[in-house]
C-alpha cells in the first residue's frame, strides 16, 4: 500500500495563479482531510470530507475548494493564489471510527 | 470550533531526562488524539484516547486523558535522542483541531 499520497511536493505560484493539490489513498478511506501547517500556528483544518460527494468546511476554507468524487481522491483546489497562502499543505485519511489519521508527506507551496 | 491548548511550547531536557506536554479544554473532549512530526516530516499517529481516566502505554510513552475529558497529556520516560520532534495533541473525528503542538529539544 501506498498509503496517502500528495503531489507536488514542491510548488512556486505568482500571486492569482490557481492550481489543484492532489491527494489520493489506497487504504478505501471514508474520511479524508486538509491541513496548512504554519509556523506557531499548529496544523489548521480546511477542508474536510466523510464520503465520496459530502465536504464541509474547517477552520481556514477561505480561498480553497475541495470536491470528492471518488473515495480514493480528494483534491485542493486554490482559486487566485494570495502570499498568504504560502505554507505546508498535508492531507489525511481515516476509517470511519477507527481514530487516527495517515498523513501524506506534504506539499511546500510559495506564494510570490 | 472547539479549541485545544498545549503546553508548553518548547521543551529542552538533557539526554535521559523525563519530558511531559500537557493539553487543555475549556469544553469536554470527545477523544484526543496525540502525533508525532519529526523534522521535515508529517504528523504521525501515536494513539487515541477516548475514555475518562485512560491510560494507555507505549514503551517508555504514557498516555492520560482526564477524568472529566478536558484535559491530557503525554509523558516520556528517560528520552531519547530518537524522541526529538513536534508533539501535538488532537481533537476530533470527520476533522481534526490540533493543539499549537511542543517542540521537544534533546540536548546529549
Amino acid at each position: 500500500n501506498a498509503g496517502v499520497t500528495q503531489t507536488p511536493k514542491f510548488q512556486v505560484l505568482k500571486t492569482g495563479q490557481s492550481m489543484t493539490l492532489q491527494c489520493a489513498q489506497d487504504m478505501n478511506h471514508e474520511y479524508m482531510s486538509w491541513y496548512r501547517q504554519d509556523p506557531g500556528m499548529g496544523l489548521r483544518l480546511i477542508h474536510y470530507s466523510v464520503g465520496a460527494g459530502i465536504t464541509d468546511q474547517g477552520e481556514v476554507p477561505n480561498g480553497y475548494n475541495v470536491s470528492r468524487s471518488t473515495t480514493e481522491d480528494f483534491p485542493l483546489r486554490l482559486l487566485s493564489a494570495a502570499p498568504s497562502q504560502t505554507s505546508v499543505y498535508f492531507c489525511a485519511s481515516s476509517r470511519q471510527g477507527s481514530g487516527g489519521y495517515t498523513f501524506g508527506s506534504g506539499t511546500r507551496l510559495t506564494v510570490v | 470550533g472547539q479549541q485545544v491548548m498545549q503546553i508548553p511550547q518548547y521543551q529542552h531536557v538533557q539526554e535521559g531526562e523525563d519530558f511531559t506536554t500537557y493539553c487543555n479544554s475549556s469544553t469536554t473532549l470527545s477523544n484526543i488524539q496525540w502525533y508525532k512530526q519529526r523534522p521535515g516530516g508529517h504528523p504521525v499517529f501515536l494513539i487515541q484516547l477516548v475514555k475518562s481516566g485512560e491510560v494507555k502505554k507505549q514503551k517508555r510513552l504514557t498516555f492520560q486523558f482526564g477524568e472529566a475529558k478536558k484535559n491530557s497529556s503525554l509523558h516520556i520516560t528517560a528520552t531519547q535522542t530518537t524522541d526529538v520532534g513536534t508533539y501535538f495533541c488532537a481533537e476530533g473525528a470527520d476533522g481534526l483541531t490540533f493543539g499549537k503542538g511542543t517542540h521537544l529539544i534533546i540536548q546529549p
